[in-house]
């Protein structure tokens, strides 16, 4: 199985910082096709996760450009610059490339 | 806006069975992969189950192959999860999930506790 490794797992901003998660494959996470099945998700306190990046890089609708994902083959990046307070949660990396599908493990982006 | 609203959560005891559902509305639910992802109690999230768009193809984990069954009807616009065999550590929140890409839609999650 691919293992996805986030770090850190935690991480204390102070509010307009910028802040950097990685997301480090076992495997390569580019498909046959081409596609890279790569996604970062945000899961507020007490809600469900929602989409923030698909395919590495592109932001899903409504996501705001302050965030930023980048990388390819095994490293992957999300980069929030100028952190809001409707950021703080856990952030997930999810790859859909390899079956089974995994998720990271976690990063929660907390206040200083 | 699209929308998944899941139901059949409960308290079950270890080996018996219990069937969620997935109701969708607001986008065209059989353009859509569907999956189910659960989240243990203070854990992370951990992919569970997922159905092609026709329903002719479903993929799980080792953790739950042989004992779950994914399915669904695209006429009623609805997601099921058969779980049998239930064990303690299948004690989690199910949510579905529509994905396109990406799951761009996610449910509320429904607890399944699994407990005598």
């Amino acid at each position: 199985d691919v293992v996805l490794t986030q770090t850190p797992v935690s991480l204390s901003v102070t509010l307009g910082d910028q802040a950097s998660i990685s997301c480090r494959s076992s495997q390569s996470l580019e498909y046959s096709d081409g596609y890279t099945y790569l996604e970062w998700y945000l899961q507020k306190p007490g809600q469900s996760p929602q989409l923030l990046i698909y395919g590495v890089s592109n932001r899903f609708s409504g996501v705001p450009d302050r965030f930023i994902g980048s990388g390819s083959g095994t490293d992957f990046t999300l980069k929030i610059s100028r952190v809001e307070p409707e950021d703080l949660g856990v952030y997930y990396c999810f790859q859909a490339t390899h079956d089974p599908y995994t998720f990271g493990a976690g990063t929660k982006l907390e206040l200083k | 806006e699209g929308q998944l609203v899941e139901s059949g959560g409960g308290l079950v005891e270890p080996g018996r069975s219990l069937k969620l559902s997935c109701a969708a509305s607001g986008f065209t639910f059989s353009n859509y992969v569907m999956d189910w992802v659960r989240q243990a109690p203070k854990k992370g999230l951990e992919w569970v189950a997922s159905i092609s768009t026709g329903g002719g193809n479903t993929y799980y984990p080792d953790s739950v192959k042989g004992r779950f069954t994914i399915s669904r009807d695209n006429a009623k616009s609805t997601l099921y999860l058969q779980m049998n065999s239930l064990r303690s550590e299948d004690t989690a929140t199910y949510y579905c999930a529509a994905y396109y890409g990406g799951y761009d839609y996610w449910g509320q999650g429904v607890m399944v506790t699994v407990s005598s």
